[in-house]
């Protein structure tokens, strides 16, 4: 595997479920995001890990819960969601300390809470 | 952050050069000027970015006005596969790498 990573690409769900998001950087990198894409909005950052550390919750409510074990993994635990929680879910990596930075997206994960 | 503006959208001929334009009035003299794409149905990539200097790379060249208040993503020859969202961010080199995304432009290329 190259790059990053994200499963499962198709998510549905009902409002009582309980349900994980997985993304996985294969690029050595220090830094993890989660960011939501609503249709017909712009990505919104949900979250920023650094060295393994949440750094930025950009105020996401709490039935979503991130979870970093280590550098190369990023959890995102979804439970009692809305319908306006659909959305596609990305996540992303990158090398922050050194300047200027490139960050790597995963495809995404569809989500469709009904 | 330094807010962005960027036109909704444009429209190219393949093979001809596409100018986006983004103007950063806020910027800080600290924000680099980052540019991703997003093609359909998949994550943001990224273009290129700079902070003072013209940049070019494989992908682009990105042309910096010298008060640093617009830039201009330069795709010399478009091609069907360029057409995405295109997004301008200004950001802080010493931050933890968050990107804050606008609406950005969405480029068509006609064939």
């Amino acid at each position: 595997e190259t790059g990053v990573t994200q499963t499962p690409r198709h998510l549905v769900m009902g409002m009582t479920n309980k349900k994980s998001l997985k993304c996985e950087q294969h690029l050595g990198h220090n830094a993890m995001y989660w960011y939501k894409q609503s249709a017909k909005k712009p990505l919104e950052l949900m979250f920023v890990y650094n060295f393994k550390e949440q750094t930025e919750n950009n105020s996401v409510p709490s039935r979503f819960s991130p979870e970093c074990p280590n550098s190369s993994h990023l959890f995102l635990h979804l439970h009692t969601l809305q319908p306006e929680d659909s959305a596609l879910y990305l996540c992303a990596s990158s090398q922050v300390g050194t300047g200027a930075y490139e960050q790597y997206f995963g495809p995404g994960t569809r989500l469709t809470v009904t | 952050d330094a807010k962005t503006t960027q036109p909704n959208s444009m429209e190219s001929n393949e093979e001809e050069p596409v100018h986006l334009p983004c103007n950063h009035s806020t910027i800080s003299g600290t924000d680099y000027i980052h540019w991703y794409r997003q093609l359909p149905s998949q994550g943001p990539e990224y273009v290129i970015h700079g902070l003072t200097s013209n940049v070019n790379n494989r992908m682009a060249s990105l042309a910096i006005a010298e008060d640093r208040k617009s830039s201009t993503l330069i795709l010399h020859r478009a091609t069907l596969r360029d057409a995405a969202v295109y997004y301008c961010i200004p950001t802080l080199s010493s931050n933890t790498g968050k990107l804050i995304f606008g609406q950005g432009t969405t480029l068509q290329v006609k064939p």
